[in-house]
């Protein structure tokens, strides 16, 4: 079945720096669009960032962009998020998500359990 | 940006049907997805493609979109159901790319 489990998260300093990483099992990793999408406490869901399968393509929300990087590795089955110049804003669980198919839109059919950032001084 | 407005919270009696809107400039042209989400838990796709369910998914769930405004549909509702509901959509119009909406507190009476 599919799996996917988020790892890195933890409390960092604000302007500090923190990588994610996600281990996805159960599927087909190079054939699919991953996204991060994030959970701020007590607050709705926030895209955050999306590569294609095969890394060519690579779209950010405005509220990271030029901070955040996100990559992955397909010989290793792992998707990543370079979170650079953290901001107390920048608080959320980051959640881990695939693309249920091919083509740009597509919907998010699996999550992981998300891991926790806490930016804070 | 694009922006997709939700109601804050629906209430609904066990056996009634919930109704959840998500309004957006001209949505009616995109597709339209929607996520259930239980407290501590990572959310659920439960339709897609604005009336398409996921294996698993029951039939009690159910979507349209038209105009302004799509729809997510609930109907039977059952105690389980309790839980927060987000609409999305992929706006390629902007650089805001996927857009998820405010997000709506469904409350089993």
């Amino acid at each position: 079945q599919v799996q996917l489990v988020e790892s890195g998260g933890g409390v960092v300093q604000p302007g500090g720096s923190l990588r994610l990483s996600c281990a996805a099992s159960g599927f087909t990793f190079s054939s699919y669009g991953m996204h991060w999408v994030r959970q701020a406490p007590g607050k709705g869901l926030e895209w955050v960032a999306f590569i294609r399968y095969d890394g060519s393509n690579k779209y950010y929300a405005d509220s990271v962009k030029g901070r955040f990087t996100i990559s992955r590795d397909n010989s290793k089955n792992t998707l990543y998020l370079q979170m650079n110049s953290l901001r107390a804003e920048d608080t959320a669980v980051y959640y881990c998500a695939k693309d249920l198919k091919y083509g740009s839109g597509s919907p998010i059919d699996y999550w992981g359990q998300g891991t926790l950032v806490t930016v804070s001084s | 940006s694009y922006v997709l407005t939700q109601p804050p919270s629906v209430s609904v009696a066990p056996g009634q049907t919930a109704r959840i809107t998500c309004g957006g400039n001209n949505i009616g042209s995109k597709s339209v997805h929607w996520y259930q989400q239980k407290p501590g838990q990572a959310p659920v796709l439960v339709v897609y493609d604005d009336s398409d369910r996921p294996s698993g998914i029951p039939e009690r769930f159910s979507g349209s979109n038209s105009g302004n405004t799509a729809t997510l549909t609930i109907s039977r509702v059952e105690a389980g159901d309790e839980a927060d509901y987000y609409c999305q959509v992929w706006d390629s119009s902007s650089d805001h790319f996927y857009v998820f909406g405010t997000g709506t507190k469904v409350t089993v009476l």
